[in-house]
């Protein structure tokens, strides 16, 4: 298996366009998650997906952030319009939650600079 | 509330030595206590966990940890620190009822030859 996938890698954008983050989790997952991870607040569950359905989206930090998962194998994470606070790395995760494996297996993350 | 905290910001071993990376815990059931491990511009890796048993837990890389109930602890721990260690560390726990984790800090982890 591949891992989960994510893509853009790298993503640099001006202040007021929207970005659209994607991932793939592994085959066989049922629970999504999307995290932040900044040197000042580290790394922060934004929201996560049972059977791709929304389960906590507390996370999200306002309006202009945005999560779907059409189906198993496909998430987004959307800005519209960004800022520069935005500028963070991404993680998706998924897991098996019938599985005993019980862990998290993580995206390499998407680098987002908004300038 | 459950919470996790790392007292850690950064650990400084020399190669050879034994390390120890500290995490406590507070959450109302029964803990589900993880260790993983981020090296620079990857994502978490997942090292070990407790689930219940043997309060001593053996993961990757030659790590462990030890579940402490009564000081609601869960230390990650190895005999001799490799320069290859070095790495960012969190530990994370959740209750038994859903697959949500809550992380600490990270402890940055720095091997010196």
């Amino acid at each position: 298996d591949a891992g989960v996938i994510q893509s853009p890698r790298h993503e640099v954008t001006e202040m007021g366009q929207e970005v659209t983050l994607r991932c793939k989790p592994i085959s066989g997952h049922n629970s999504l998650f999307w995290y932040r991870q900044t040197m000042m607040r580290g790394l922060e569950l934004l929201i996560y997906f049972n059977n791709n359905v929304p389960i906590d989206d507390s996370g999200m930090p306002e309006d202009r952030f945005s999560a779907k998962m059409p189906n198993a194998s496909f998430s987004t994470l959307k800005i519209q319009p960004s800022e520069p606070r935005d500028s963070a790395v991404y993680f998706c995760a998924s897991i098996s939650r019938d599985s005993r494996l019980d862990e998290q297996f993580f995206g390499p993350g998407t680098r987002l600079t908004v300038l | 509330a459950q919470s996790v905290a790392q007292p850690e910001d950064q650990v400084n071993v020399a190669e050879g030595n034994p390390l120890t990376v500290k995490c406590t815990y507070s959450v109302s059931g029964n803990p589900y206590l993880f260790w993983y491990v981020q090296y620079p511009n990857r994502g978490l890796q997942f090292l070990l966990k407790y689930i219940t048993g043997d309060n001593l837990v053996k993961g990757s890389y030659g790590f462990e940890a030890e579940f402490n109930k009564s000081q609601t602890s869960f230390h990650l721990k190895k005999p001799s620190a490799l320069v290859s260690d070095s790495a960012l560390y969190f530990c994370a726990v959740r209750d038994g009822s859903n697959y949500q984790l809550i992380w600490g800090a990270g402890t940055k982890l720095i091997i010196k030859p």
